[in-house]
C-alpha cells in the first residue's frame, strides 16, 4: 500500500450541495495532487499543493478550491454540485514538486450527485 | 486535441502472448513519461517510468521516442494478472505546475 488515505470511501450528494473530501499523505511528503476519473476516462489533474500553497491548476472552475494543512494533509472542496461531478476522486501525494517525482495514489472517493 | 491519446482498446489475448500498446503526446516541451497500471476500482499505481534510452522490467519493456512524441508499452509472456488499464501518463511544467496528464487508458483481458 501507498500509505496514503482518503475519506470518505463513498459519498452521495445531491444537486447544488457542497462536499469536502480528505486526503492524508504518505510520511515525509510535503506535495499533494488531486484528480477526477470520470467513468471510462483517464484521471483529470484539478490541483497540487506544495507547503501549503497552490502550486498548479488543470482547468476546473472555481467551485473546486482546495486546503493543505501544516501536516500536509489535504481537503479538496466542491461547491454547488453538478451531475457532472460524479466521478472517483483521488489525491495523491510526492515527495516534492518535480518531473520525476513518483506519485502515490490513495484509494480515492466515489462520489456520485443525484 | 487530446495532450495523451492511446489506443482505444480492448486488448483480448490468451495466456502467453505478447501484447504491445502505443501512445501519443502532443507537447514537445513535456519532460517525464510514465505507464500507470489501473484495476478495476482502483488507484491507479505506477508501472515503470519510460526513458529514452528504453528500460526494461522483468515482462515489460518501455520505448520512448522524443522525435515522433511515441511511447509505447511491451508486455511478454502475459499473464492473467496482467488484465488491467493501463495508463500512459506525461508530466510538464506548465501552468498546471508538475501535473500528470493521463491518456484515457487502454484496457487489457487477458485469458486462460
Amino acid at each position: 500500500e501507498t500509505g496514503v488515505t482518503q475519506s470518505p470511501t463513498h459519498l452521495i450528494k445531491t444537486r447544488g450541495q457542497q462536499v469536502t473530501l480528505r486526503c492524508s499523505s504518505q510520511s515525509g511528503h510535503n506535495t499533494v495532487s488531486w484528480y477526477q476519473q470520470a467513468l471510462g476516462q483517464g484521471p483529470q489533474f484539478i490541483f497540487q499543493y506544495y507547503r501549503e500553497e497552490e502550486n498548479g491548476r488543470g482547468n476546473f472552475p472555481p467551485r473546486f478550491s482546495g486546503l493543505q494543512f501544516p501536516n500536509y494533509s489535504s481537503e479538496l472542496n466542491v461547491n454547488a454540485l453538478e451531475l457532472d461531478d460524479s466521478a472517483l476522486y483521488l489525491c495523491a501525494s510526492s515527495l516534492v514538486p518535480g518531473f520525476q517525482e513518483t506519485q502515490y495514489f490513495g484509494p480515492g472517493t466515489r462520489l456520485l450527485v443525484l | 486535441r487530446k495532450e495523451v491519446e492511446q489506443d482505444p482498446g480492448p486488448f483480448n489475448v490468451p495466456e502467453g502472448a505478447t501484447v504491445a500498446f502505443n501512445c501519443t503526446y502532443s507537447n514537445s516541451a513535456s519532460q517525464s513519461f510514465f505507464w500507470y497500471r489501473q484495476d478495476c476500482r482502483k488507484e491507479p499505481k505506477l508501472l515503470m517510468s519510460v526513458y529514452s534510452s528504453g528500460n526494461e522490467d522483468g515482462r515489460f519493456t518501455a520505448q520512448l521516442n522524443r522525435a515522433s512524441q511515441y511511447i509505447s508499452l511491451l508486455i511478454r509472456d502475459s499473464k492473467l494478472s496482467d488484465s488491467a488499464t493501463y495508463l500512459c501518463v506525461v508530466n510538464m511544467n506548465s501552468n498546471s505546475g508538475y501535473a500528470l496528464n493521463f491518456g484515457k487508458g487502454t484496457s487489457l483481458l487477458v485469458t486462460p
